[in-house]
């Protein structure tokens, strides 16, 4: 099984500011790599799909990079509602795995 | 406007079985891979289960392999999760997801979520 590691666990930023989180795969998942946001009781929403494909409606504020074990998701200047939870997803083999994700708080 | 509905949630003993449903609208789920989420009470997201497009093959996660079955009813454009020998461990909202068309197991359409507590 892939254990992908998120950090940080908090990320305390203003809005404006840019965000950078990190996901990190115990082995590689070549370009199989998508990014999830989760607002409070609200389900997932697509970010991000193989590695640096925008899913339809995201805004371009929002950025994915890397490749094989390590990835990124920046988002280039926070909007109030982009405070939440991120989780970064791989579809390289079986079983699917996800992060234990990023929280993105108000500073 | 295309959306996953799921229903058949709720409250069993441990041991007992659920069988939840995720209806679909504005596309044929028989063209998608599909697949269940869960996420317990406070917790991260679970993969639990997946079908291909064409139901052939099935996947399942070690925690719920032998106790859940994963299908679908084309005719009812319809999503399923039988779930048998259920745990306190189980409980937790389950999402059914819609794969990025051409991305499998890509999720880009989420149902709202239906809650199951496995609570004697």
């Amino acid at each position: 099984e892939i254990v992908l590691t998120q950090s940080p666990a908090t990320l305390s930023l203003s809005p404006g500011e840019r965000a950078t989180l990190s996901c990190r795969a115990s082995q590689s998942v070549t370009s199989y790599l998508a990014w999830y946001q989760q607002r409070p009781g609200q389900a997932p929403r697509l970010l991000i799909y193989d590695v640096s494909n925008r899913a339809t409606g995201i805004p371009a504020r929002f950025s994915g990079s890397g490749s094989g074990t390590d990835f990124t998701l920046t988002i280039s200047s926070l909007e109030p509602e982009d405070f939440a939870v991120y989780y970064c997803q791989h579809r390289s083999n079986w079983p699917l795995t996800f992060g234990g994700g990023t929280k993105v708080e108000i500073k | 406007e295309v959306k996953l509905l799921e229903s058949g949630g709720g409250l069993v003993q441990p041991g007992g079985s659920l069988r939840l449903s995720c209806a679909a609208s504005e596309f044929t789920l028989s063209n998608y891979a599909m697949s269940w989420v869960r996420q317990a009470p406070g917790k991260g997201l679970e993969w639990v289960s997946a079908i291909s497009g064409r139901g052939v093959s099935t996947f399942y996660a070690d925690s719920v392999k032998g106790r859940f079955t994963i299908s679908r009813d084309n005719s009812k454009n319809s999503l399923y999760l039988q779930m048998t020998s259920l745990r306190a461990e189980d409980t937790a909202v389950y999402y059914c997801a819609k794969s990025v068309y051409g991305s499998p197991w890509a999720f880009h359409i989420w149902g709202q979520g239906t809650t199951v507590t496995v609570s004697s």
